[in-house]
């Protein structure tokens, strides 16, 4: 079993908003990361936690926040976001450092 | 600095044929590959690897060839089938947690 679960499925919020959202993984994998993606584009990197542990921040602006509350949990909180970090943001879990598993991701729309 | 190349933006090919994705990188310190397939608005899904100590890997329909000396690997696909009809990146890593991805090749798989 390969699965990565991320609620919501879709999320609208106006530029003053706090959000959050959410990903789970029950394959003991003990990486986890989030990601970035615009349409036609490959995934961008944003933060990777290692043994629940944030260990690479890809100069992710502050409005961004990561939190991993227990091995299978990662969240992203959100605030004071801008029309342009409207996109799809997924989530993806790793047992070692080399093949990733991503979840279906979350269509972030910023009004 | 792009890393991974994808050359071709797309490829359309008859069902049942051969389906080639090539793709390119430049960081030699790269020891492991990835290819993930993805559809419209879901996560990419992980397709087939290989570590830079091998030249080939098969896995059902799916083989990836990896050339070292000219930097280069490719993905064939035989027989295509109407569902493979997505955008395939290839990703690189030297096992730092960072996948370096092409730009991407969408595939059309004509009946």
């Amino acid at each position: 079993d390969t699965e990565v679960t991320q609620t919501p499925k879709h999320l609208v919020m106006g530029m003053t908003n706090k959000k959050s959202l959410k990903c789970e993984q029950h394959m003991g994998h003990r990486a986890m990361y989030w990601y970035k993606q615009k349409a036609k584009k490959p995934p961008e990197l944003m933060f990777v936690y290692s043994y629940e542990k944030l260990s690479i921040n890809e100069s992710v602006p502050s409005r961004f926040s990561p939190e991993c509350p227990n091995s299978s949990l990662l969240n992203l909180h959100l605030h004071a976001l801008q029309p342009e970090d409207s996109a799809l943001y997924l989530c993806a879990s790793s047992q070692t450092t080399d093949t990733q598993y991503f979840g279906p991701g979350t269509r972030l729309t910023v009004l | 600095d792009q890393q991974v190349k994808q050359n071709s933006p797309s490829l359309s090919v008859q069902e049942g044929r051969i389906s080639i994705l090539n793709c390119d990188y430049t960081n030699s310190m790269f020891d492991y590959f990835l290819w993930y397939k993805k559809y419209p608005a879901e996560g990419p899904t992980f397709l087939i690897s290989i570590s830079s100590i091998k030249d080939k890997n098969e896995d059902g329909r799916f083989t990836v060839f990896l050339n070292k000396s000219a930097k280069h690997l490719s993905l064939h696909i035989v027989p295509s089938q109407p569902g493979d009809s997505a955008v395939y990146f290839c990703a690189g890593t030297s096992n730092d947690y960072k996948l370096s991805f092409g730009a991407g090749t969408t595939v059309t798989v004509r009946a």
